[in-house]
């Protein structure tokens, strides 16, 4: 069956650490991935989008890779903060002929210590 | 708007109430999206509109469900007899495009069915 799936547990960190989250996926040959954040009662915020033909995509702080061999991305926040504190989730679109619909993994939640 | 702008925020309904919600996406955005979001889930989606045609509506949980944007700008998303099961949040992207492009998300509207 298709599966997206992100850590369950929640991360704990200290701040100025980088934080990794990971998606791994099952049975999709996914057009491109995703990752948003999200704060309670609030909808995802976008951040990234890395395509299958891209190893890595950066943004700041924020790095993102995409191993479509391993079935794998991963999401890395380098000197977090508090205020990185969030839900992230990742995203991928199934195929090119999908209409861009996301399926999301089901979130990993970060806590940023100080 | 500046933003997808939802309506109502929050919606208590009991069991076997009709219910409209309704998102305003960005302006000139042509893909709109709803997603359903349980608590401690991801987004599941729903249903996918390209301008005013309905493109995929293969996540809509049951023929009580019905969604429509008939002038390819604001959308609304009904339910009819509402039940328990039913409760959660329902939240509506937009996106300039289909596939490539980040989604901008609503805050959502909480349904509860009591």
């Amino acid at each position: 069956s298709q599966k997206i799936e992100q850590n369950s547990e929640a991360l704990n960190i200290q701040e100025g650490k980088t934080a990794t989250l990971t998606c791994n996926y099952t049975n999709y040959s996914p057009a491109y991935l995703q990752w948003y954040r999200q704060d309670p009662g609030r909808g995802p915020v976008f951040l990234l989008l890395i395509r299958e033909n891209e190893k890595e995509k950066r943004k700041e702080r924020l790095k993102v890779t995409f191993d479509t061999t391993l079935k794998q991305s991963l999401f890395h926040i380098t000197a977090s903060q508090p205020a990185d504190s969030a839900t992230y989730l990742c995203a991928l679109v199934p195929s090119y002929n999908q209409g861009g619909k996301l399926i999301f993994g089901q979130g990993t939640e970060l806590s940023v210590k100080p | 708007g500046a933003g997808v702008s939802q309506s109502p925020r929050y919606k208590v309904a009991k069991r076997g109430q009709d219910v409209a919600l309704r998102c305003d996406p960005i302006s000139g955005h042509v893909s709109l999206f709803w997603y359903q979001q349980a608590l401690g889930q991801g987004p599941e989606f729903l249903t996918y509109f390209q301008n005013e045609a309905q493109l995929d509506k293969s996540g809509l949980p049951s023929d009580r469900f019905f969604a429509e944007r008939p002038e390819g700008s604001v959308s609304t998303l009904k339910i009819q007899r509402t039940q328990q099961e039913d409760s959660a949040v329902y939240l509506c992207a937009s996106s300039l495009e289909q596939g490539g492009y980040g989604y901008t998300f609503g805050s959502g509207t909480r349904l509860t069915v009591v």
